[in-house]
Order: structure tokens, then sequence, then C-alpha cells
């Protein structure tokens, strides 16, 4: 079993929509929490992070974390061309420790 | 500007031929770290260096090494490429143990075929 797990996808929303992209995790140690977006022929760049459980929000983008249930989320309100990426959930014990991946969902926001 | 460089972005090669992808950085950052990205299998990690001459082995270290001799440098060396090293290569680099948020700045990848 993978330590983080996410539908790759792909997912196609029209302009305007709310997007939900999800992971699950399997070790109960991780306290931080990443999403990382990836454009196509880029690096990925960090979009937000999360340490423990809760909600964090950054404008149009909340960052979930259900530490009891493993689940981590992230929404994109008013969706637009530019959020089309790949989202690449990640999670690691601390810090500074070894950041551990999820495989990616491809995202496509259709104007 | 900030950032982190990668060399080269696309190298097509031939099984045996040794070849070195460099990655520099500007930021000051002790830690390095490489991975491989393949679909399905997202990023794993190859080898890191937390700082100067302490390197170790990440996940799938097989048919890879590096060095980090001075802080800004991480190169990887594949002594003798496989087909099976085909693959998207990211150099990544964070300010390790001084970070609050863990952010990793990756380069901009490099895309490696082997023939």
């Amino acid at each position: 079993q993978k330590e983080v797990e996410q539908d790759p996808g792909p997912l196609s929303v029209p302009e305007g929509a709310i997007v939900s992209l999800n992971c699950t995790y399997s070790n109960s140690a991780f306290q931080y929490f990443m999403w990382y977006r990836q454009y196509s022929r880029k690096g990925p760049e960090l979009l937000m992070y999360t340490y423990s459980s809760g909600n964090k929000e950054d404008g149009r983008f909340t960052a979930q974390v259900d530490k009891s249930s493993k689940y981590i989320s992230l929404f994109i309100r008013d969706s637009q061309p530019s959020d089309s990426a790949t989202y690449l959930c990640a999670a690691a014990k601390t810090s500074y420790d070894k950041v551990i991946f999820g495989p990616g969902t491809s995202l496509s926001v259709i104007p | 500007e900030a950032q982190v460089t990668q060399n080269p972005r696309y190298l097509i090669t031939v099984t045996g031929k040794k070849l070195t992808v460099t990655c520099s950085q500007n930021m000051n950052h002790e830690y390095m770290s490489w991975y491989r990205q393949d679909p399905g299998l997202g990023l794993r990690q190859i080898y890191y260096s937390m700082n100067v001459e302490v390197t170790d082995k990440g996940d799938v270290p097989e048919g890879y090494k590096v060095s980090r001799k001075e802080k800004r440098n991480f190169p990887l060396i594949l002594e003798s490429p496989s087909p099976n090293q085909t693959s998207l290569y990211f150099c990544a680099s964070s300010f390790g143990r001084r970070t609050n948020t863990g952010e990793l700045f990756f380069g901009e990848g490099s895309r490696l075929t082997v023939l």
C-alpha cells in the first residue's frame, strides 16, 4: 500500500466550478500535509501546507485535513483555466522530514 | 531570483554511456534532493543531502550516484544508464531543519531518455 494515494484523474470541470481534490494516507505519524501544483513542463511548487487536522484557507483555495480518517482535501472555488495543472498531495512527519508524495491528480478547467 | 537550476533539460542517450545531470540552487539551502517522476508512480526520492558532504539513499537509489562537495551544487550521476532510467528528473532544495513549512523548491525538470 502506498503511503499517500490519490485518484490520478484526469478531472475536467467548467470554469467557475468548485473543485474537490482528495487524498488518503496510511501513516498516522504524518503531521504536515501539503499540496503542490505542477504546471505542464514545470517543477512542482508549494500551494498550501497544513499542520495536523483542520482547515486552512488562502484566497480561492481551502486545504482540509481529517486525521481521524486519514483524509486530505483541497477545494478550489470559482475555478479558472489557469488552475489547470496536476495537483500533488504530500505528507511528512515533521517540517524537515522526508516528504511523501501522492501520484497527482490532473485537473483541466474548461473556459 | 531564487531558483533551482537543472541541466540539461532534455537528453537522449544510449545504454551504458555515463551522464551527469547538474543541479544548483542560489538560496543557501542546506537540504537538497533528487526525485524521479513516472506516470502513476508520482515523485520518488532517489538521493538526498542534509548538508555538504552528507548524502543518503532515498527510495530508489539503484543505478545512481550523487555528491555534495559544495552547498549550492548536487549533481546526479548515472554511471551506466539503462532504459528503465528513462524518466523525468527533478532536483529540489529546502532550508532543512531550519524550515517552518518544509517547503521544497523544485527545478524545472530534466527529461532523460535512455535508448
